[in-house]
């Protein structure tokens, strides 16, 4: 079976960095590129980054770059982002999701997500 | 705001048909494959369709994708007290080089 598991959310002040982490089990980690959304209470899914499978190619939505940083370590099938100058509008609950190979926008597999608040 | 656009809320009866619709533009669902993510209340989004048309196995077939042009739609037949959920469709933007989300529509069964 496949899992997700996010850690590293939490409480942080305007301007702090915070790094999150998604350990998988399951599934060979290594053959697939993985992906951060978020999602904003109350509001909709929000595309942050994404990664592949060799962590060759990084991807970024506009409003993260140069704040936010996709990375992978294969050999501990483990998933991480770092968040930097973190804004208030940054605060959402923060999931990782396995890319299927079908398409970019299938997201095959999901976390529970780890909570992210930023507030001073 | 999201360049997906999708009606915020929809609703029906047991039993009854739906279509939520998600319309974009040339850039991404005129090009591109569509996905669609149902949330229930409190977890993570599921896949509900691939391929603008292709079900995950798992889900019912009361569940149907299609999309013409720029527009895409998620059809539920017979709907059900369990369908209760937020649904947001995807699709790959080729301008952004990245996918891009739907609003949601949140769909209330009466």
């Amino acid at each position: 079976e496949v899992q997700l598991v996010e850690s590293g959310g939490g409480l942080v002040k305007p301007g702090a960095s915070l790094r999150l982490a998604c350990e998988a089990s399951g599934f060979t980690f290594g053959d697939y590129g993985m992906t951060w959304v978020r999602q904003s209470p109350g509001k909709g899914l929000e595309w942050v980054s994404s990664i592949s499978s060799t962590g060759s190619f990084l991807y970024y939505a506009d409003s993260m770059k140069g704040r936010f940083t996709i990375s992978r370590d294969n050999a501990k099938n483990s998933l991480f982002l770092h968040l930097s100058s973190l804004r208030v509008e940054d605060t959402a609950v923060y999931y990782c999701a396995r890319m299927g190979h079908v398409s970019g926008t299938l997201f095959d597999s999901w976390g529970q997500g780890t909570l992210v608040t930023v507030s001073s | 705001q999201s360049v997906l656009t999708q009606p915020p809320s929809a609703s029906g009866t047991p039993g009854q048909r739906v279509v939520i619709s998600c319309s974009g533009s040339s850039s991404n669902i005129g090009m591109n494959t569509v996905t669609w993510y149902q949330q229930l209340p409190g977890t993570a989004p599921k896949v509900l369709m691939y391929s603008t048309d292709q079900r995950p196995s798992g889900v019912p077939d009361r569940f149907s994708g299609s999309k013409s042009g720029t527009s895409a739609s998620l059809a539920i037949s017979g709907l059900q007290s369990e369908d209760e959920a937020d649904y947001y469709c995807a699709a790959w933007d080729n301008r952004l080089s990245g996918p891009l989300f739907g609003g949601g529509t949140k769909l209330t069964v009466l």
